[in-house]
């Protein structure tokens, strides 16, 4: 079965980081770059990033530039997002989503992670 | 960055009801074009791809169209469980930037 699975929710301070990881199975992880995007309480999804798994080569949205972090591990057929410098702006859902490369559209997407930011 | 502009934000309709959707490009995405649904709770799926082709699994009651700057997602006679917010998406550059949705509601 192909699917993507997210680390679980969390409560973060303002001004700390988030580490969310995204594991791959039933398809070769390498052969399908990972985005992330996120949705806001209420709002629309907002997209943030995409990762090469297995070059590792990363391209970001601009407001997010200098604080979003993408990595992968192809040993464990995982990606990674680091997200610093928290704010409540940032109190989100987070998804991981593949990009199948044949539809150029996100066709399998993680089941969301909560993330609240909050002193 | 390419601005993704739907339209309208939200709309009322009626089992049976034939609705369209418009998503407009800042720039020309040839036939780039996404669409998905979203059910509150619930992760996006994805419905048509590439402007038009459905994803397999999606029922025939839900079209696309449009290339260049303009593109419509067109759902015919309108089911309750269609009753959703949908997203379009440009898949033209590596930046893929999503409409601001449109809340479909009865």
């Amino acid at each position: 079965q192909v699917q993507l699975v997210q680390s679980g929710a969390g409560v973060n301070k303002p001004g700390a980081s988030v580490n969310i990881s995204c594991q791959a199975s039933g398809y070769p992880f390498t052969r399908y770059y990972i985005h992330w995007v996120r949705q806001t309480p209420g709002q629309g999804l907002e997209w943030m990033g995409i990762i090469n798994p297995i070059a590792g080569i990363t391209s970001y949205a601009e407001k997010l530039q200098g604080r979003l972090t993408l990595t992968s591990d192809t040993s464990t057929s995982t990606v990674y997002m680091e997200l610093s410098s928290l704010t409540s702006e940032d109190t989100a859902m987070y998804y991981c989503a593949r990009d199948d490369h044949k539809l150029w559209a996100f066709d399998i997407w993680g089941q969301g992670t909560m993330v609240s930011v909050s002193s | 960055d390419i601005q993704m502009t739907q339209s309208p934000s939200s709309l009322s309709a009626s089992v049976g009801d034939r609705i369209s959707i418009t998503c407009r490009a800042s720039q020309s995405i040839n036939t780039f074009l996404n669409w998905y649904q979203q059910k509150p709770g619930k992760v996006p799926k994805l419905l048509i791809y590439g402007a038009s082709s459905l994803q397999s699994g999606v029922p025939s009651r839900f079209s696309g169209s449009g290339s260049g700057i303009d593109f419509t997602l067109t759902i015919s006679n309108l089911q309750p469980e269609d009753f959703a917010t949908y997203y379009c998406q440009q898949s033209y550059s590596t930046l893929r930037t999503f409409g601001q949705g449109t809340k479909v509601e009865i």
